[in-house]
This record gives structure tokens, C-alpha cells and sequence, in this order.
């Protein structure tokens, strides 16, 4: 049974620069969050999608958008990078809309110079 | 808004010894619990949740128990192993009806010694 699964794994970007991130959900799974982590914090929500659509977003800006397939992946779209966006995007997903338990993928580890 | 405080670390124990992680939480309605553990250089991975006022979650020898009238999730474990060092995460869902976002504390990292 096949986890979350993220990539790439590591990236490095300038400022000013895009990014495109992706994620897998677990098998079974309809419901992907996106959360950014920086260092030696908690992890911060950023938005979810569920049939395809935004169904609840975090605290941060436009410069931060997603997309999800059909097949239930999903990408996390950033623009305009800044050296702030510099953290750990992890991708969480579950079942349904308002499933409880979230399953986290390794993350993928952007670092803007 | 939904807010979780945890205790800060590091918090250094040797083999075998008693760990307790504190946790509270502020939010609005019956969030559901959470322990995450993330190990070096990883995702994170649950450890254990509670759904209800007075749930005991447990996992690989660690518990919580929710409380609600202290508004905590306290992490305990009897006696810790050196392969339990990572940074734990106590976590709570909004309710149904608001999607299921996390909101996390800011991490205790654990350190077990021989």
C-alpha cells in the first residue's frame, strides 16, 4: 500500500522565481492538504483540496496556489519567491472532507537563496 | 483563533526513564487530538489521536489522554528508548464542517540517552 509521496525531494530557487510541487496521496484517499514547515517550527496550513476544488485555505498569500487532478494528485504552486518561503512543504492527505486522521508524505525541502 | 502550546525542549532523558510532554490547546467546539513524531529528516508520522473528552489515544507504549476540562493532551511514556529521540507535535483538528485542517504546536525535540 503505496504512502503519500512527494517530489522532488530537494530544490533550490532564487528570488523572484516559481515553483511547482507535487504530491501523491495514499491509495484509497480523496483529500490532500499542503502544509509549510519552516525550521524549528510546526507545521503551518496552507489549503485543502477535495473534488478538485480549494475547500479551506491558511494564512497565506495569492503568491500561493494548488491544483488538484482528477486522480487526486495535487501540486502546490508558489510564485514570486521569496527568501521566507525557504521550509519544509509537506503534503498530508486523508479521506473525505472531514476525515481526521491526515497521512504526511516526506515533504519536499525548498531552500530560496 | 485554534492554537496549540507546547512544552519547549529540548528535553534530554536517559534509557528508561519517564517522559511526559506537555500540551494545551485553545479552540472553539470538540477538535480531535493529535501526536505527531517527526524522525530526522522526514515527514511527519502519527502517533496517536483521541476524538472525544476523555479518549485515551496510544501507540508503541506512549498515551494521551484528552482532557477537556484542562484543555490538554499530555504525552506520556513509561520508559523511553533511544530510537524514541525525534521532535513530537501535538496537533488539533477544527471540527467537521471546516474541513479538517491541523493546527500544530511548535515541536519538543526529544533526546534519549544511554
Amino acid at each position: 500500500d503505496a504512502g503519500v509521496t512527494q517530489s522532488p525531494t530537494h530544490l533550490i530557487k532564487t528570488r523572484g522565481q516559481q515553483v511547482t510541487l507535487r504530491c501523491s496521496p495514499k491509495s484509497g484517499h480523496d483529500t490532500v492538504s499542503w502544509y509549510q514547515q519552516a525550521l524549528g517550527q510546526g507545521p503551518q496550513f496552507i489549503f485543502q483540496y477535495y473534488e478538485e476544488e480549494e475547500r479551506q485555505r491558511g494564512n497565506f498569500p495569492d503568491r500561493f496556489s494548488g491544483h488538484q487532478f482528477p486522480n487526486y494528485s495535487s501540486e502546490l504552486n508558489v510564485n514570486a519567491l521569496l527568501l521566507g518561503d525557504s521550509a519544509l512543504y509537506l503534503c498530508a492527505s486523508s479521506l473525505g472532507d472531514r476525515g481526521e486522521t491526515q497521512y504526511f508524505g516526506p515533504g519536499t525541502r525548498l531552500l530560496v537563496l | 483563533g485554534d492554537s496549540v502550546t507546547q512544552m519547549e525542549g529540548p528535553v534530554t532523558l536517559s534509557e528508561e526513564a519517564f517522559l511526559t510532554i506537555n500540551c494545551t490547546y485553545t479552540a472553539t467546539g470538540y477538535p480531535s487530538l493529535f501526536w505527531y513524531v517527526q524522525y530526522p529528516g522526514e515527514g511527519l508520522q502519527l502517533l496517536l489521536k483521541a476524538t472525544k473528552a476523555d479518549d485515551k489515544g496510544s501507540n508503541k507504549g506512549f498515551e494521551a489522554t484528552y482532557r477537556k476540562e484542562t484543555t490538554s493532551f499530555h504525552l506520556e511514556k513509561g520508559s523511553v528508548q533511544v530510537s524514541d529521540s525525534a521532535v513530537y507535535f501535538c496537533a488539533l483538528s477544527d471540527q467537521p464542517g471546516g474541513g479538517n485542517k491541523l493546527t500544530f504546536g511548535t515541536g519538543t525535540q526529544l533526546k534519549v540517552e544511554l
